[in-house]
């Protein structure tokens, strides 16, 4: 049974581009949310998908943008990319949402 | 303004003993709390949660205690073993249509053979 599985597991971009992160929930899962911990700190809330739609947000500005596929797979997308966004891109899914998430490895993201 | 503290940023104890691992919280709204392990290149690992509804809940060698009043939970590792050495976060969530977990900074455990 696989887990949550992350794609890329490094990506090095420069300021003012544009990243997409891909993920695919466990087995059975039907949500995914996405968060980012920068170095030090713990996980901070991004959003979540749900029936393909955007179901909750954190505090993030705009250029943080995610889709969800009929598949439940999901993609984060960042745009005009700045040096503060370097940091690890986690994706963790589960059913409806409930707390108990399962958690990918991760994207681990650097902006030059 | 960080609504979970986990104030120790680490802590090292002897194999075969107890490691007890601290969490504050301020918001009232928070009523279920997990606990997740750590280790370097990889996800956070659910270890164990606990309801607001309960003071206590067990799983083998973990514990996890809640105390409302107080705004505070505490995770027990009894004994523990070096394979328990990682980062711990703390979580917390607000439950009903709050889906998201709030995390604290974490805490490097090390246990020393």
């Amino acid at each position: 049974d696989a887990g949550v599985t992350q794609s890329p597991t490094h990506l090095i971009k420069t300021r003012g581009q544009q990243v997409t992160l891909r993920c695919s929930p466990k087995s059975g899962h039907d949500t995914v949310s996405w968060y980012q911990q920068a170095l030090g700190q713990g996980p901070q809330f991004i959003f979540q998908y749900y029936e393909e739609e955007e179901r909750q947000r954190g505090n993030f500005p705009d250029r943080f943008s995610g889709h969800q596929f009929p598949n439940y797979s999901s993609e984060l997308n960042v745009n005009a990319l700045l040096l503060g966004d370097s940091a690890h891109y986690l994706c963790a899914s589960s059913l409806g949402g409930k707390e108990k998430l399962f958690f990918g490895s991760g994207t681990q993201l650097s902006v030059l | 303004d960080q609504q979970v503290k986990q104030n120790s940023p680490s802590l090292s104890v002897q194999e075969g003993r107890i490691s007890i691992l601290n969490c504050d919280y301020t918001n009232s709204m928070f009523d279920y709390f997990l606990w997740y392990k750590k280790y370097p290149a990889e996800g956070p690992t659910f270890l164990i949660s606990i309801s607001s509804i309960k003071d206590k809940n067990e799983d083998g060698r973990f514990t996890v205690f809640l105390n409302k009043s107080a705004k505070h939970l505490s995770l027990h590792i009894v004994p523990s073993q070096p394979g328990d050495s990682a980062v711990y976060f703390c979580a917390a969530s607000g439950g009903g249509s709050n889906y998201k977990l709030t995390f604290g900074k974490g805490t490097l455990l090390t246990v020393n053979p």
